[in-house]
Protein backbone atom coordinates (compact mmCIF):
# COMPACT_ATOMS: atom_id res chain seq x y z
CA UNK A 1 0.00 0.00 0.00
CA UNK A 2 1.32 3.59 -0.79
CA UNK A 3 -1.24 4.75 2.03
CA UNK A 4 -1.71 8.34 1.40
CA UNK A 5 -0.02 10.41 -1.39
CA UNK A 6 0.10 14.05 -2.29
CA UNK A 7 0.84 15.61 -5.97
CA UNK A 8 3.18 18.14 -5.93
CA UNK A 9 5.51 18.10 -3.09
CA UNK A 10 6.25 21.47 -3.78
CA UNK A 11 4.79 24.69 -5.86
CA UNK A 12 5.40 28.17 -6.06
CA UNK A 13 3.01 30.46 -7.47
CA UNK A 14 2.40 33.80 -8.46
CA UNK A 15 -0.17 36.13 -7.18
CA UNK A 16 -3.57 35.47 -9.15
CA UNK A 17 -2.49 31.83 -10.57
CA UNK A 18 -4.47 28.77 -9.94
CA UNK A 19 -3.55 25.11 -9.45
CA UNK A 20 -4.95 21.78 -8.11
CA UNK A 21 -3.43 19.76 -5.38
CA UNK A 22 -3.97 16.06 -5.58
CA UNK A 23 -4.48 13.60 -2.91
CA UNK A 24 -4.99 10.02 -3.19
CA UNK A 25 -5.10 6.77 -1.23
CA UNK A 26 -5.33 3.20 -1.71
CA UNK A 27 -7.08 1.72 1.69
CA UNK A 28 -10.38 2.29 0.56
CA UNK A 29 -11.26 4.87 2.98
CA UNK A 30 -14.89 6.49 3.19
CA UNK A 31 -13.42 10.02 4.91
CA UNK A 32 -10.89 12.85 3.07
CA UNK A 33 -9.56 16.10 4.57
CA UNK A 34 -7.40 18.76 3.71
CA UNK A 35 -5.44 20.63 5.90
CA UNK A 36 -3.08 23.73 6.31
CA UNK A 37 -0.49 23.43 8.40
CA UNK A 38 1.20 27.44 9.15
CA UNK A 39 3.95 28.37 11.81
CA UNK A 40 2.08 29.00 15.58
CA UNK A 41 -1.82 28.02 14.03
CA UNK A 42 -1.46 23.82 14.53
CA UNK A 43 -3.27 22.56 11.56
CA UNK A 44 -6.33 23.77 10.43
CA UNK A 45 -9.16 21.83 8.90
CA UNK A 46 -10.08 23.21 5.11
CA UNK A 47 -12.86 20.75 3.53
CA UNK A 48 -13.51 17.18 4.25
CA UNK A 49 -15.30 15.01 2.50
CA UNK A 50 -17.29 11.99 3.98
CA UNK A 51 -17.80 9.60 0.51
CA UNK A 52 -17.79 9.97 -3.12
CA UNK A 53 -19.43 12.81 -4.12
CA UNK A 54 -19.71 14.63 -1.22
CA UNK A 55 -17.83 17.53 0.44
CA UNK A 56 -17.88 20.20 2.72
CA UNK A 57 -16.25 23.28 4.36
CA UNK A 58 -13.70 23.08 7.50
CA UNK A 59 -12.82 25.83 9.51
CA UNK A 60 -10.82 27.91 6.66
CA UNK A 61 -12.47 26.90 2.92
CA UNK A 62 -12.45 30.54 2.11
CA UNK A 63 -10.47 30.29 -0.87
CA UNK A 64 -10.36 27.13 -2.00
CA UNK A 65 -12.63 24.57 -3.76
CA UNK A 66 -12.55 20.85 -3.48
CA UNK A 67 -13.88 18.03 -5.57
CA UNK A 68 -14.46 14.28 -5.06
CA UNK A 69 -15.42 12.30 -8.20
CA UNK A 70 -13.72 9.30 -7.49
CA UNK A 71 -13.19 7.70 -4.10
CA UNK A 72 -9.50 7.45 -4.02
CA UNK A 73 -8.87 11.01 -5.08
CA UNK A 74 -9.66 14.41 -3.06
CA UNK A 75 -8.42 17.33 -4.97
CA UNK A 76 -8.15 21.26 -3.43
CA UNK A 77 -8.07 24.03 -6.08
CA UNK A 78 -6.65 27.32 -5.77
CA UNK A 79 -8.12 29.63 -8.13
CA UNK A 80 -6.56 32.75 -7.29
CA UNK A 81 -3.87 32.35 -5.28
CA UNK A 82 -3.30 34.68 -3.14
CA UNK A 83 -0.07 34.92 -0.80
CA UNK A 84 -1.71 34.38 2.30
CA UNK A 85 -2.29 30.84 0.64
CA UNK A 86 1.49 30.03 1.36
CA UNK A 87 1.41 27.47 3.80
CA UNK A 88 2.07 23.60 4.14
CA UNK A 89 -1.27 21.58 2.65
CA UNK A 90 -1.93 17.66 4.46
CA UNK A 91 -4.56 15.62 3.20
CA UNK A 92 -5.76 12.72 4.96
CA UNK A 93 -7.79 9.95 4.70
CA UNK A 94 -9.92 7.74 7.08
CA UNK A 95 -12.09 4.51 7.19
CA UNK A 96 -14.58 5.50 9.66
CA UNK A 97 -14.19 9.15 10.17
CA UNK A 98 -13.22 8.63 13.82
CA UNK A 99 -10.52 10.82 14.76
CA UNK A 100 -7.78 8.21 15.55
CA UNK A 101 -7.91 6.19 12.50
CA UNK A 102 -6.69 9.01 10.04
CA UNK A 103 -3.64 8.64 7.93
CA UNK A 104 -1.45 11.55 6.88
CA UNK A 105 0.24 12.49 3.39
CA UNK A 106 3.74 13.86 3.30
CA UNK A 107 2.65 16.98 3.01
CA UNK A 108 2.83 19.70 0.00
CA UNK A 109 5.06 22.93 0.49
CA UNK A 110 3.18 26.03 -1.49
CA UNK A 111 4.70 29.52 -1.70
CA UNK A 112 2.41 32.11 -3.33
CA UNK A 113 4.53 35.21 -4.36
CA UNK B 1 -8.51 33.12 22.87
CA UNK B 2 -7.16 29.57 21.02
CA UNK B 3 -9.39 26.87 22.26
CA UNK B 4 -6.39 24.84 22.49
CA UNK B 5 -2.92 26.82 23.64
CA UNK B 6 0.44 24.77 22.97
CA UNK B 7 3.95 25.94 24.05
CA UNK B 8 5.55 25.97 20.77
CA UNK B 9 9.10 25.68 22.80
CA UNK B 10 11.55 24.95 21.16
CA UNK B 11 12.27 22.67 23.98
CA UNK B 12 15.64 21.25 23.73
CA UNK B 13 16.46 18.38 26.59
CA UNK B 14 19.63 15.42 27.10
CA UNK B 15 19.01 12.12 26.02
CA UNK B 16 17.61 9.67 28.70
CA UNK B 17 15.62 12.63 30.20
CA UNK B 18 11.81 13.00 31.17
CA UNK B 19 10.24 14.75 28.90
CA UNK B 20 7.01 16.88 29.70
CA UNK B 21 5.01 18.30 27.01
CA UNK B 22 1.55 19.89 27.49
CA UNK B 23 -1.94 21.56 26.78
CA UNK B 24 -4.49 23.43 28.00
CA UNK B 25 -8.14 23.74 25.98
CA UNK B 26 -10.56 25.86 26.91
CA UNK B 27 -14.23 24.19 25.73
CA UNK B 28 -15.20 21.57 28.02
CA UNK B 29 -17.07 19.43 25.79
CA UNK B 30 -13.71 17.66 24.36
CA UNK B 31 -14.08 14.15 25.05
CA UNK B 32 -11.25 12.64 23.03
CA UNK B 33 -7.22 13.50 22.89
CA UNK B 34 -5.00 12.97 20.80
CA UNK B 35 -0.88 13.61 20.95
CA UNK B 36 0.45 13.31 17.21
CA UNK B 37 4.13 13.17 16.52
CA UNK B 38 5.65 15.00 12.98
CA UNK B 39 8.62 14.42 12.05
CA UNK B 40 10.23 17.34 10.16
CA UNK B 41 9.18 17.57 6.56
CA UNK B 42 6.38 14.73 7.21
CA UNK B 43 3.02 14.21 7.68
CA UNK B 44 1.54 14.13 11.45
CA UNK B 45 1.21 10.30 12.68
CA UNK B 46 -1.09 9.24 15.52
CA UNK B 47 1.17 8.47 18.91
CA UNK B 48 -1.51 8.20 21.58
CA UNK B 49 -5.45 8.75 21.73
CA UNK B 50 -7.26 9.08 25.09
CA UNK B 51 -11.22 9.03 25.51
CA UNK B 52 -12.67 11.45 28.43
CA UNK B 53 -9.94 11.49 31.88
CA UNK B 54 -7.15 9.46 33.08
CA UNK B 55 -3.94 7.89 32.02
CA UNK B 56 -2.96 5.57 28.89
CA UNK B 57 0.49 4.36 28.70
CA UNK B 58 2.54 2.80 25.47
CA UNK B 59 5.78 1.77 26.23
CA UNK B 60 7.82 4.92 27.08
CA UNK B 61 4.91 7.27 26.61
CA UNK B 62 2.13 8.53 29.18
CA UNK B 63 -0.77 10.62 28.58
CA UNK B 64 -2.54 12.40 30.83
CA UNK B 65 -6.27 13.96 30.85
CA UNK B 66 -7.00 16.03 33.89
CA UNK B 67 -10.32 17.56 32.77
CA UNK B 68 -11.22 19.32 35.53
CA UNK B 69 -8.21 21.41 34.62
CA UNK B 70 -8.46 21.25 30.91
CA UNK B 71 -5.01 20.17 30.81
CA UNK B 72 -3.43 17.16 29.26
CA UNK B 73 -0.09 16.18 29.48
CA UNK B 74 2.32 13.69 27.35
CA UNK B 75 5.14 12.33 29.08
CA UNK B 76 8.45 10.74 27.25
CA UNK B 77 10.07 8.31 29.68
CA UNK B 78 14.11 7.77 28.46
CA UNK B 79 13.95 10.11 25.82
CA UNK B 80 15.92 9.12 22.40
CA UNK B 81 17.55 11.68 20.01
CA UNK B 82 15.01 9.32 17.48
CA UNK B 83 12.07 11.03 19.63
CA UNK B 84 13.22 14.35 18.11
CA UNK B 85 10.07 15.85 16.32
CA UNK B 86 7.16 18.38 16.73
CA UNK B 87 4.11 17.04 19.06
CA UNK B 88 0.84 17.96 18.22
CA UNK B 89 -1.71 17.92 20.76
CA UNK B 90 -5.69 17.69 19.14
CA UNK B 91 -9.16 17.23 20.61
CA UNK B 92 -12.75 16.67 19.52
CA UNK B 93 -15.86 16.94 20.83
CA UNK B 94 -16.64 13.92 19.02
CA UNK B 95 -15.37 10.90 16.96
CA UNK B 96 -15.07 12.76 13.92
CA UNK B 97 -12.52 14.03 12.81
CA UNK B 98 -14.05 17.49 10.55
CA UNK B 99 -14.22 18.57 14.73
CA UNK B 100 -10.70 18.21 15.38
CA UNK B 101 -8.76 21.07 16.80
CA UNK B 102 -5.08 21.28 16.89
CA UNK B 103 -2.91 22.89 19.39
CA UNK B 104 0.53 24.83 17.66
CA UNK B 105 2.68 22.41 18.15
CA UNK B 106 6.08 21.75 20.40
CA UNK B 107 9.58 21.52 18.75
CA UNK B 108 11.36 18.63 20.48
CA UNK B 109 15.01 17.93 20.45
CA UNK B 110 16.54 15.16 22.48
CA UNK B 111 20.55 16.06 22.44
CA UNK B 112 22.99 12.80 22.35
Amino acid sequence: NAGVTQTPKFRVLKTGQSMTLLCAQDMNHEYMYWYRQDPGMGLRLIHYSVGEGTTAKGEVPDGYNVSRLKKQNFLLGLESAAPSQTSVYFCASSYSGATRESDFGPGTRLTVT
Amino acid sequence: QKEVEQDPGPLSVPEGAIVSLNCTYSNSAFQYFMWYRQYSRKGPELLMYTYSSGNKEDGRFTAQVDKSSKYISLFIRDSQPSDSATYLCAMSEGEGAQKLVFGQGTRLTINP
